[in-house]
């Protein structure tokens, strides 16, 4: 089982602004960073550390954190954000860990 | 540009043993940790194991440790997976990807178009 927990399901109506939430002990140390997956693709990084995103991510994409909780943030959500999320972060041996996934659907 | 090539998708049987392998390219090979995720059908992502090729050091996830062996030919870019004796649960997509280790972070920046590995009698 994962160290990292996530919602398995969250939906968004068009154009309106979602919060994706992972929870873990380690995140109280570390920060987290997100993937989108789409169907028969690789994942893709879009948030990682305090807040920064790889070049080409929107910036509708954005990433915080509180106590053992990381967040990803959609503001205006978009039909082609329709995705599998996963958070990632480190434990404290320094190894990656991931997040079971979130399936976000977009209405 | 960065690229990870992944060697293609097999069809082996169970017992037999299987090396699948991911090129780097358009970065210092050495300077970033390769990691490899298993994706079953229709699940999540796995962290199976990491390889630092400048120094060969290697984690394996506990639940992976055992079963499968990471290296890297640093001389040419290359990670490797291996089993030595297949079974059907290890049916599902293999990714590589470049892994970035800080005191505060981990994160996969680039990753690999994936390996599928099916597994039948």
């Amino acid at each position: 089982s994962s160290e990292l927990t996530q919602d398995p399901a969250v939906s968004v109506a068009l154009g309106q602004t979602v919060r994706i939430t992972c929870q873990g002990d380690s995140l109280r140390s570390y920060y987290a960073s997100w993937y989108q997956q789409k169907p028969g693709q690789a994942p893709v990084l879009v948030i990682y550390g305090k807040n920064n995103r790889p070049s080409g991510i929107p910036d509708r994409f954005s990433g915080s954190s509180s106590g053992n909780t990381a967040s990803l943030t959609i503001t205006g959500a978009q039909a082609e954000d329709e995705a599998d999320y996963y958070c990632n972060s480190r434990d404290s041996s320094g190894n990656p860990q991931f997040g079971g996934g979130t399936k976000l659907t977009v209405l | 540009e960065v690229q990870l090539v992944q060697s293609g998708a097999e069809v082996k049987k169970p017992g037999e043993s299987l090396k699948i392998s991911c090129k780097g390219s358009g970065y210092s090979f050495t300077s970033y940790w390769i990691g490899w995720v298993r994706q079953m059908p229709g699940k999540g992502l796995e962290w199976m194991g990491i390889i630092y090729p400048g120094d060969s050091d290697t984690r394996y996830s506990p639940s992976f440790q055992g079963q499968v062996t990471i290296s890297a030919d640093k001389s040419i870019s290359t990670a490797y997976l291996q089993w030595s004796s297949l079974k059907a649960s290890d049916t599902a997509m293999y990714y590589c990807a470049s892994g970035v280790s800080s005191p505060y972070v981990w994160y996969f920046d680039y990753w690999g178009q994936g390996t599928l590995v099916t597994v039948s009698s």
